[in-house]
């Protein structure tokens, strides 16, 4: 299994809502990000998990957490977003050693309304 | 601060001609990631250099890495359309991947 799975696909939520992405990863990869990407701009860094342990945080604001119950799973709780954070969520794990190429979920479409 | 620079940001070019990409970076790094995104959807994993000299290639595109320049290039040959899309370069520091702003290709018939 080369793959990394995210949901929902697509969510729509208010600015009062709590709500939560998944990313999901089978491949035995011991590290996983999440990106943020606006329209037709590069992704831009988050959160990156090593050995299920936040290894770093880029500065994000308090109300995006995230949590990494195990070696296969990402997720990233959502709570009080602004209008500003709709965009496109990316996940990515990497296998660490000798590349650390990233490979990259199919993302989550937010639209914070 | 790392700059991961791309030029052209925009390119329109016709099938069957060739042309380049470049991504300049401003730190040291011997490794460096090229992925391709098409409208919509996330990143596909294109090219893996991981050392000074690295060439490598996959049909009509080539990457190549000059640590020593800090900079890669993408080279597309004799282009057709399906090669339209967006093309990121990221370089890797300290396990932490950044990526260049990205060139927008479009493959006209």
């Amino acid at each position: 299994d080369t793959e990394v799975t995210q949901t929902p696909k697509h969510l729509v939520m208010g600015m009062t809502n709590k709500k939560s992405l998944k990313c999901e990863q089978h491949m035995g990869h011991r590290a996983m990000y999440w990106y943020k990407q606006k329209a037709k701009k590069p992704p831009e860094l988050m959160f990156v998990y090593s050995y299920e342990k936040l290894s770093i945080n880029e500065s994000v604001p308090s109300r995006f957490s995230p949590e990494c119950p195990n070696s296969s799973l990402l997720n990233l709780h959502l709570h009080a977003l602004q209008p500003e954070d709709s965009a496109l969520y990316l996940c990515a794990s990497s296998e660490g050693g000798s590349s650390y190429e990233q490979y990259f979920g199919p993302g989550t479409r937010l639209t914070v309304t | 601060e790392l700059k991961v620079e791309q030029n052209p940001l925009f390119l329109s070019m016709q099938e069957g001609k060739n042309y380049t990409i470049y991504c300049n970076y401003s730190t040291t790094s011997d490794r460096l990631y090229w992925y391709r995104q098409d409208p919509g959807k996330s990143l596909e994993s294109l090219f893996v250099l991981l050392s000074n000299g690295a060439v490598k290639q996959e049909g009509r595109l080539m990457a190549s890495l000059d640590t020593k320049a800090r900079l890669s290039t993408l080279h597309i040959t004799a282009a057709v359309h399906d090669l339209s899309a967006t093309y990121f370069c990221a370089v890797d520091i300290l396990h932490q991947f950044y990526f260049g702003t990205g060139t927008s290709l479009t493959v006209i018939p």
